[in-house]
């Protein structure tokens, strides 16, 4: 059964960038059948959509933080990443990868499964 | 930008029947997908394409559209379905995006 597990830095300074990896077991990040997905949770608030990738490189991101994020894959690690430049106190969260699955148009519907989330906090 | 409006909490005594609605503009042209989310727990998914439930999930979970209304219904509701619920969908516009409605408190009395 598929696995999501992110990895990455706890504490982000202010105005720095936030680097998370989400590895991805029993399956291949290449499979044309997904897309890649990351999700953010503040601290007792609601889900928040970051972006998606798909192999070899369609990518779709939030508006609302698209000039910050960059989501990108690597095949080699059977892994996918995300950036966040230029943090404040406001993107403290849980973050959160999953698989995305497609719709018949072979455009991203659900998610499904999800990481266990790791928290980031972003304070000097 | 597309939004998605869900009631902050719904409250049911065990054995009843919850249901929880998400709203949003022209619902009926897209497939809405569900998440339960227990305290410290990552989402898990419930329903997707409006009605259809993952393999383990109990058929007292259920989902419908109306209108401008997406609902999930929990049909006799067990103290251990108490969690938030959010709804969400892929807003295929000029920039195309996912979006979650703002997360439903169930409460089992």
């Amino acid at each position: 059964q598929l696995h999501l597990q992110e990895s990455g830095p706890g504490l982000v300074k202010p105005s720095e960038t936030l680097s998370l990896t989400c590895n991805v077991s029993r399956d291949s990040i290449t499979s044309s059948s997904y897309y890649w997905g990351w999700i953010r949770q503040p601290p007792g608030k609601g889900l928040e959509w970051i972006g998606a990738i798909s192999y070899p490189g369609t990518t779709y991101y939030n508006p609302s933080l698209k000039s910050r994020v960059t989501i990108s894959v690597d095949t080699s690690k059977n892994h996918f990443s995300l950036r966040l430049n230029s943090v404040t106190a406001a993107d403290t969260a849980v973050y959160y990868c999953a698989r995305h699955l497609l719709t018949a148009y072979y455009l991203p519907s659900w998610f499904d499964p999800w990481g266990q989330g790791t928290l980031v906090t972003v304070s000097s | 930008s597309y939004v998605l409006t869900q009631p902050p909490s719904v409250s049911v005594a065990p054995g009843h029947t919850a249901r929880i609605f998400c709203g949003g503009h022209e619902i009926g042209n897209k497939s809405v997908h569900w998440y339960q989310q227990k305290p410290g727990q990552a989402p898990v998914l419930v329903l997707y394409d409006d009605s259809d439930r993952p393999s383990g999930i109990p058929e007292r979970f259920s989902g419908s559209k109306s209108g401008n209304t997406a609902t999930l219904t929990i049909s006799r509701v067990e103290a251990g379905d108490e969690a938030d619920f959010y709804c969400q969908l892929w807003n295929n516009n000029s920039d195309p995006h996912v979006v979650f409605g703002g997360g439903t408190k169930l409460t089992v009395l």
